[in-house]
């Protein structure tokens, strides 16, 4: 069935380092990926989204591009800043139906 | 304008006690879904409803979980006779329908005694 799996944490960085979160994922025919984020005490919200091969997607200067030939989705950013710190979820909609598929989520601590 | 609500935020309850927990979607949108989070699992899909209807209940853990939506608005998860393993994050999300963006609910935080 159709999957994600995505990098164990905690990640824990210095403020201003460079951002990896591998994500990968199954799944039979085109699905569409997104990055949620869960800040302290806040509910899960969109980070970004990619609905088609090749397509990036980008906000508060994070990025990910959506790779077919890799079944990859990884997360980056350039600066990370102390704000920054929160859970991160790489996720997959089959476009089949409307459910999300989660993977197990990174911790991500980023130190002043 | 307002997000999606539920409620409680947080539940305590005795094993083999029922509990109800409601979601109030955004205004408008059709899609209504349930999500559990729990720790060490990630998030896993439950059920979802398009407006009344519940075109996928593939998820939902046994038949002790139920879930119903009424107005093509409120929806309302029912756990029975709940056990430990019961305890988790529940996570209601609405969208304005098929592949829009869902936007998720505070949460109802369960623990069974």
């Amino acid at each position: 069935g159709d999957s994600v799996t995505q990098m164990e944490g905690p990640v824990t960085l210095s403020e201003e380092a460079f951002l990896t979160i591998n994500c990968t994922y199954t799944a039979t025919g085109y699905p569409s990926l997104f990055w949620y984020v869960q800040y302290p005490g806040e509910g899960l919200q969109l980070l970004l989204k990619a609905t088609k091969a090749d397509d990036k997607g980008s906000n508060k200067g994070f990025e990910a591009t959506y790779r077919k030939e890799t079944t990859s989705f990884h997360l980056e950013k350039g600066s990370v800043q102390v704000s920054d710190s929160a859970v991160y979820f790489c996720a997959l909609s089959p476009n089949r139906d409307d459910k999300i598929i989660f993977g197990k989520g990174t911790r991500l601590h980023i130190l002043p | 304008g307002a997000g999606v609500s539920q409620s409680p935020s947080n539940k305590v309850t005795e094993k083999g006690k029922d509990v109800e927990l409601r979601c109030d979607p955004i205004s408008g949108h059709t899609a209504l879904y349930w999500y559990r989070q729990s720790l060490g699992q990630g998030l896993e899909f439950l059920i979802y409803f398009q407006g009344n209807s519940a075109p996928d209940k593939s998820g939902l853990p046994s038949d002790r979980f139920s879930a119903e939506r009424t107005g093509g608005s409120v929806s309302t998860l029912t756990i029975q006779r709940t056990q430990q393993e019961d305890s988790a994050v529940y996570l209601c999300a609405s969208s304005l329908g098929l592949i829009n963006e869902q936007f998720f609910g505070p949460g109802t935080r369960l623990t069974v005694l």
